[in-house]
């Protein structure tokens, strides 16, 4: 079985401040790691993936994530805050190989403010 | 490339009624995954196609409910005698699987059911 954790419902930071949105997994099998953004009333925007090949991930918009085996952990950063960056936020979770449903978790919001 | 659309965006209906909303993968993607997402609350799995079989289905999804993926393109949803607490965010996703990468799931801008 796979699951995952995300620390924090609402995570809040000041323009230009360091974002770190914390997700810890759980799982079985090797994992692919992904985060999704989602606007309000909107579909989830892919923002980066980890698919087993290097450990440091860079996505859209600034953000990036580090797979770390040892601690369980896909946390998601990004240097400099953005009014833009406002949305909530989710990590998944899905095994390498044959069917690959997403187990996401509960999510985060991001509050960026002025 | 469109991406996935999905529609409607949204529909209200009285319990008991039966609602029907379609999904139009990006064009070639062999699988398509439908979630639903309530309020507050991660997407949860409902169900999966590879081209036009039905793979899996998830727990959640109760008699009630039926889908379909004819000749593998568009995929629709049937929810029959819907209740109020099928009242969510219904997602759709598509990807490409070949070789036995990852598959990287797009989704649609979903649909929002509320059932009064």
């Amino acid at each position: 079985a796979q699951s995952v954790t995300q620390l924090g419902s609402h995570v809040s930071v000041s323009e230009g401040a360091l974002v770190l949105l914390r997700c810890n997994y759980s799982s079985s099998v090797p994992p692919y790691l992904f985060w999704y953004v989602q606007y309000p009333n909107q579909g989830l925007q892919l923002l980066l993936k980890y698919t087993s090949a290097a450990t440091l991930v860079k996505g859209i918009n600034g953000f990036e994530a580090e797979f770390k085996k040892s601690e369980t952990s896909f946390h998601l950063t990004k240097p400099s805050a953005h009014m833009s960056d406002a949305a909530e936020y989710f990590c998944a979770v899905t095994r390498n190989t044959g069917f690959q449903k997403l187990v996401f978790g509960t999510g985060t919001r991001l509050l960026v403010s002025p | 490339d469109t991406g996935v659309s999905q529609d409607p965006r949204h529909k209200i209906t009285k319990r008991g009624q039966n609602v029907t909303f379609r999904c139009d993968p990006i064009s070639e993607h062999n699988r398509l995954y439908w979630y639903r997402q309530t309020l507050g609350q991660g997407p949860e799995f409902l169900t999966y196609f590879q081209n036009e079989a039905q793979l899996e289905k998830s727990r959640l999804l109760s008699d009630r409910f039926s889908a379909e993926r004819p000749k593998g393109s568009f995929s629709t949803l049937e929810i029959q005698r819907t209740e109020q607490g099928d009242s969510a965010m219904y997602l759709c996703a598509s990807s490409f699987l070949a070789g036995g990468l990852s598959d990287t799931q797009y989704f649609g801008p979903g649909t929002r059911l509320t059932v009064l």
